[in-house]
């Protein structure tokens, strides 16, 4: 098992500009998620998805977008980048729902550089 | 509001030293706990967590911690630090019913030889 893969790993983009960040899991997880990592701050949830065809918003999803199309594949979109999404991003996937004790599996992140 | 609370954003040990590092929760009902490790230029992945029963959880390389109720606290803990521990700790507690897993801000271990 890869377990869950994000492409690309590094990324600089220039204001106003979009881009897809991927993100793919061979666990056959229904949950999976996207979270942004910045200093002091810890992981805050972008969005995250209970099942394909079923998405929700997390604590910080202004700018963002995603769609699950199939359970494997779960897209980060953003859609006029900005300074402030400056960052590094991570999904996860759990077979079930992190909140009721189910462990999460990361992957190795896509550091992203706004200019 | 659910919150995690990570005391001390760095912690330095010595080589062989206790490692403690410190975890405390606001709930009323006693909520699931995890205790992720990042090294350097990587993902998160599940050191131990805790959900029913036995209030002291043993994880990966000799790492435990305890549940403790009356103090609201999940105190990550290692006898004896290695040089490898090197890395940023992060707590994080969820509920079945909320939205989301709140994750703390996380520790820095630093290990001197």
């Amino acid at each position: 098992n890869a377990g869950v893969t994000q492409t690309p790993k590094f990324q600089v983009l220039k204001t106003g500009q979009s881009m897809t960040l991927q993100c793919a899991q061979d666990m056959n997880h229904e949950y999976m998620s996207w979270y942004r990592q910045d200093p002091g701050m810890g992981l805050r949830l972008i969005h995250y998805s209970v099942g394909a065809g079923i998405t929700d918003q997390g604590e910080v999803p202004n700018g963002y977008n995603v769609s699950r199309s199939t359970t494997e594949d779960f897209p980060l979109r953003l859609l006029s980048a900005a300074p402030s999404q400056t960052s590094v991003y991570f999904c996860a996937s759990s077979y079930s729902i992190p909140n009721a004790g189910e462990t999460q599996y990361f992957g190795p992140g896509t550091r992203l550089l706004v200019l | 509001a659910q919150s995690v609370t990570q005391l001390g954003s760095h912690v330095s040990v010595s080589e062989g030293a206790l490692v403690l590092l410190r975890c405390n929760y606001s709930s009323s009902v006693p909520p699931y706990l995890f205790w992720y490790v990042q090294y350097p230029n990587q993902g998160l992945q599940l050191l131990l967590k805790y959900t029913t029963g036995a209030t002291l959880v043993k994880g990966i390389n000799g790492f435990e911690a305890e549940f403790k109720k009356s103090e609201t606290s999940f105190h990550l803990t290692k006898p004896s630090a290695h040089m490898s521990d090197a890395a940023e700790y992060f707590c994080a507690g969820g509920r079945t019913g909320f939205q989301k897993l709140v994750f703390g801000t996380g520790t820095r271990l630093l290990v001197s030889p």
